[in-house]
């Protein structure tokens, strides 16, 4: 079965402190997407990124990048120099097509960031 | 940001009663989706549109309906309210089927 593993249920730093959020997925699919969202306690979900499984070139995008590696069927996020507005709730995600051309988007139970000043 | 709107943001109403979501989008997107967050569930999936009037189950389909009569709407419906429907909802939607963009959240207390 389909699913997303976020085995971090709570993460705690200082600020500054760099910190990584795992993520572990299953799929049969040979053709997949991988997203992560952040929660801030404001309460939107905001897309951060999206890799198909094609693609393993980690991406880097200011103080935020993204580890991809199929060998260990893993997609981590690491923020550098963490601040207290990246405190949230992260949530890493896989879609998978599904019958009608509509994708599947399936989430982790999430990984609750708290960054003290 | 992708134009997506909720109405209502916050809602009180009693068990039995009936309940209309609703979720507009300005951005012509094909692709429309109900979310329910629950702590220790993450989000699950309640109906999705694919069209107008095209629409399927999701995971947690049972209590509720939907309907989608203009691109820009997708109504989501819990015909009698039940206190395991406390909870919140989140609106989202796509162009292409892969990513999805969320709304803000309506915040829903059955009592």
């Amino acid at each position: 079965a389909q699913k997303v593993t976020q085995a971090q249920t709570e993460i705690s730093v200082v600020e500054k402190e760099d910190v990584t959020l795992d993520c572990v997925y299953e799929t049969r699919d040979t053709t997949y997407y991988l997203f992560w969202y952040k929660q801030p306690p404001s309460g939107e979900l905001v897309f951060l990124i999206r890799r198909n499984s094609f693609d393993e070139q980690n991406e880097i995008s200011g103080r935020y990048s993204w580890n991809f590696q199929k060998s260990t069927s893993s997609f981590n996020f690491t923020i550098t120099a963490s601040q207290v507005v990246d405190s949230a709730v992260y949530f890493c995600a896989l879609s998978e097509a599904v019958s009608g051309g509509y994708n599947k988007l399936i989430f982790g139970a999430g990984t609750r960031l708290a960054v003290h000043p | 940001d992708a134009g997506i709107t909720q109405s209502p943001r916050h809602k009180v109403t009693e068990t039995g009663t009936p309940v209309t979501l609703r979720c507009h989008q300005t951005e012509n997107h094909r692709y429309m989706y109900w979310y329910r967050q629950d702590p220790g569930h993450g989000l699950r999936l309640i109906h999705y549109s694919y069209g107008v009037k095209d629409t399927d189950k999701g995971e947690v389909s049972d209590g509720y309906s939907v309907s989608r009569s203009k691109t820009e709407d997708f109504l989501l419906t819990l015909e009698s309210a039940t206190s395991s429907q406390t909870s919140v909802y989140f609106c989202a939607i796509s162009e292409q089927p892969e990513t999805q963009y969320f709304g803000p959240g309506t915040r829903l207390l059955v009592l």
